[in-house]
């Protein structure tokens, strides 16, 4: 793989449920994004760390909650949410401030029944 | 505003033929310009990028893209399909504020 892991790969959760992802990057890398990829839809960039300061908010619902404890690990806390975020969550990192190329786990799938 | 389009959702070649995918965009200044794929339940791959410098660039799997700046286009090309090369693939830019816009994607179906 590429040297950004995600955990867990798949997810199924009821709306009243509490979870979180978890994105590690090994990659000495000071950026880091999430990314929501539903079927039929382009790529939605959700969040950007920089430095680990968030730079980046697409107006996401407050139901997604990310957290960036230091430069290596991004989470997304979840809380209350609803079928239509069901899909594929990726994280990527990068290198900031160069045309660098993202790096991508593979991803959470995520059902919300 | 800056964009990426991928006018096909689909394209389908034979194996052995050569393909192309295409890219165009809109942005202000010069573009990065990125190509990724995506295989069944993975996350994107990096395939390669322009920066600057010659408009052919070389990258991973035998892909090329040649970016034209009159068209402003970034067209994959790869002179002779595999069926593994089966994929799902985005055309990328990213500008000098260092935003990022992906396509919507193109499904490349090799046919044996």
């Amino acid at each position: 793989e590429t040297g950004v892991t995600q955990t867990p790969r798949h997810l199924v959760m009821g709306m009243t449920n509490k979870k979180s992802l978890k994105c590690e990057q090994h990659l000495g890398h000071n950026a880091m994004y999430w990314y929501k990829q539903s079927a039929k839809k382009p790529l939605e960039l959700m969040f950007v760390y920089s430095l680990e300061e968030r730079v980046e908010n697409n107006s996401v619902p407050s139901r997604f909650s990310p957290e960036c404890p230091n430069s290596s690990h991004l989470f997304l806390h979840l809380h209350t949410l609803q079928p239509e975020d069901s899909a594929l969550y990726l994280c990527a990192s990068s290198q900031r401030r160069q045309p660098a190329e993202q790096f991508f786990g593979p991803g959470t799938r995520l059902t919300v029944l | 505003a800056q964009s990426v389009a991928q006018p096909e959702d689909q394209v389908n070649v034979a194996e052995g033929n050569p393909l192309t995918v295409k890219c165009t965009y809109s942005v202000s200044g010069n573009p990065y310009l990125f190509w990724y794929v995506q295989y069944p339940n993975r996350g994107l791959q990096f395939l390669l990028k322009y920066i600057t410098g010659d408009n052919l660039v070389k990258g991973s799997y035998g892909f090329e893209a040649e970016f034209n700046k009159s068209q402003t286009s970034f067209h994959l090309k790869k002179p002779s399909a595999l069926v593994s090369d089966s994929a799902l693939y985005f055309c990328a830019v990213r500008d000098r504020d260092d935003k990022i816009i992906f396509g919507k994607g193109t499904r490349l179906h090799i046919l044996p």
